[in-house]
């Protein structure tokens, strides 16, 4: 199987601050990553994701970073704003199934 | 375009009663989740739908869980005998390979 897991519960940045949410996973297998955000009362929402062959990814304002050597992944979203509010979950996909981590809740301040 | 839908998206019930969730995925895509979400935790793997092929049911928590897929289009989730401990969000979702997901927006279960 696989677990995985975010450093932290919540996250408090400024408004306009780069903000770094890092998740861990355990099977060296995975060979897929997603970041989702979770806004209230809605469902998971795609926001970038990495396949195991790479280290880096970068989108609008997002960037993913991968390091399997440590099983490690991470989420920095730049010049953070406040409708980026919400709840961030990593996944990691290990055979047919994806594995998601609890969220990091972030709040953004304005 | 149509997103994933699911209904009800509130769903009250009594202790004992069932319950039944319904999905419906994006128009082609082949495979479909069915997850958990309890309060401030993660989401749980319940069952895959993938084409024809048999689904996976390894994260159903208990035989009061069941699904069903017709083909490749909606999908019902029916918990049995409901208790307490199933109050929850159950998120449906699909995709087209066993890549990005689109989720629906959730059913929220309450249990009373």
């Amino acid at each position: 199987g696989e677990s995985v897991g975010l450093h932290l519960p919540t996250l408090s940045v400024q408004e306009g601050d780069n903000s770094i949410i890092n998740c861990a996973y355990s099977n060296s297998a995975s060979d897929y990553f997603i970041w989702y955000k979770q806004e209230s009362g809605k469902g998971p929402q795609f926001i970038i994701d990495i396949r195991s062959n790479m280290d880096k990814r970068q989108g609008q304002r997002v960037t993913v970073l991968l390091n399997k050597t440590v099983k490690h992944l991470s989420l920095q979203i730049a010049a953070t704003q406040p409708g980026d509010s919400a709840v961030y979950f990593c996944a990691a996909h290990t055979g047919n199934q994806f594995y998601f981590g609890t969220g990091t809740s972030l709040t953004v301040i304005p | 375009g149509a997103g994933v839908s699911q209904s009800p998206s509130n769903k009250v019930t009594e202790k004992g009663k069932d319950v039944e969730l319904r999905c419906d995925p994006i128009s082609g895509h082949t495979a479909l989740y069915w997850y958990r979400q309890r309060l401030g935790q993660g989401l749980e793997f319940l069952i895959y739908f993938q084409g024809n092929s048999a689904p996976d049911k390894s994260g159903l928590p208990s035989d009061r869980f069941s699904a069903e897929r017709t083909g490749e289009s909606v999908s019902t989730l029916t918990i049995q005998r409901t208790q307490q401990e199933d109050s929850a969000v159950y998120l449906c979702a699909s995709s087209l390979t066993s890549n990005e997901q689109f989720f629906g927006p959730g059913t929220r279960l309450t249990v009373l």
